[in-house]
């Protein structure tokens, strides 16, 4: 079993509204990924967590706030985002650091 | 540094059709290299991968062979189906993928 799941599906929101991102995998996967994807575009690599702690952060503004209570679970907290933060958003986990991922379905987000 | 380089799309493929996506990439070492699918409204599947030089992977009728020699992981079907309509991504692995641009297969009966 590969599944990663993400919730909600959907979000809409506005620019000063407060919002969070969910993913969660029971793989036993000690890695875990935010990606952000525009449309026809490849996903790009936002935040890293290798066992619950965060590893890699590409830069990627304070109104993204990642967070891993344990070991299956990773949040995107959101906060005062502009309307071009409106994306796919992609969680994925690998079973050690550098080894294959394996993706969520994504939160398609739109920023009002 | 590391790069992936895939063909641009839109492939269009009438049904039963062979198919071949060519990929490159420049990397120093030996990186694994993996095929993303992404059908329409979804995430990404891994579809196959590779880890070192000469390996083949292969999955649902696809195929890709690293060849280092090359540098290049193209991917190849034999008869291509309208369900395989999607896009497609080459990727390299280190501590974080590193994506191609992907390409729009568009297969049509």
């Amino acid at each position: 079993d590969t599944e990663v799941t993400q919730t909600p599906k959907h979000l809409v929101m506005g620019m000063t509204n407060k919002k969070s991102l969910k993913c969660e995998q029971h793989m036993g996967h000690r890695a875990m990924y935010w990606y952000k994807q525009k449309a026809k575009k490849p996903p790009e690599l936002m935040f890293v967590y290798s066992y619950e702690k965060l590893s890699i952060n590409e830069s990627v503004p304070s109104r993204f706030s990642p967070e891993c209570p344990n070991s299956s679970l990773l949040n995107l907290h959101l906060h005062a985002l502009q309307p071009e933060d409106s994306a796919l958003y992609l969680c994925a986990s690998s079973r050690l650091p550098q080894e294959t991922q394996y993706f969520g379905p994504g939160t398609r987000l739109l920023v009002l | 540094g590391d790069s992936v380089t895939q063909m641009e799309g839109p492939v269009t493929l009438s049904e039963e059709a062979f198919l071949t996506i060519n990929c490159t990439y420049t990397a120093t070492g030996y990186p694994s290299l993996f095929w993303y699918v992404q059908y329409p409204g979804e995430g990404l599947q891994l579809l196959l991968k590779a880890t070192k030089a000469d390996d083949k992977g292969s999955n649902k009728g696809f195929e890709a062979t690293y060849r280092k020699e090359t540098t290049s992981f193209h991917l190849e079907k034999g008869s291509v189906q309208v369900s395989d309509s999607a896009v497609y991504f080459c990727a390299l692995g280190r501590n974080k993928l590193i994506f191609g641009a992907g390409t729009r297969l568009a297969v049509h009966p």
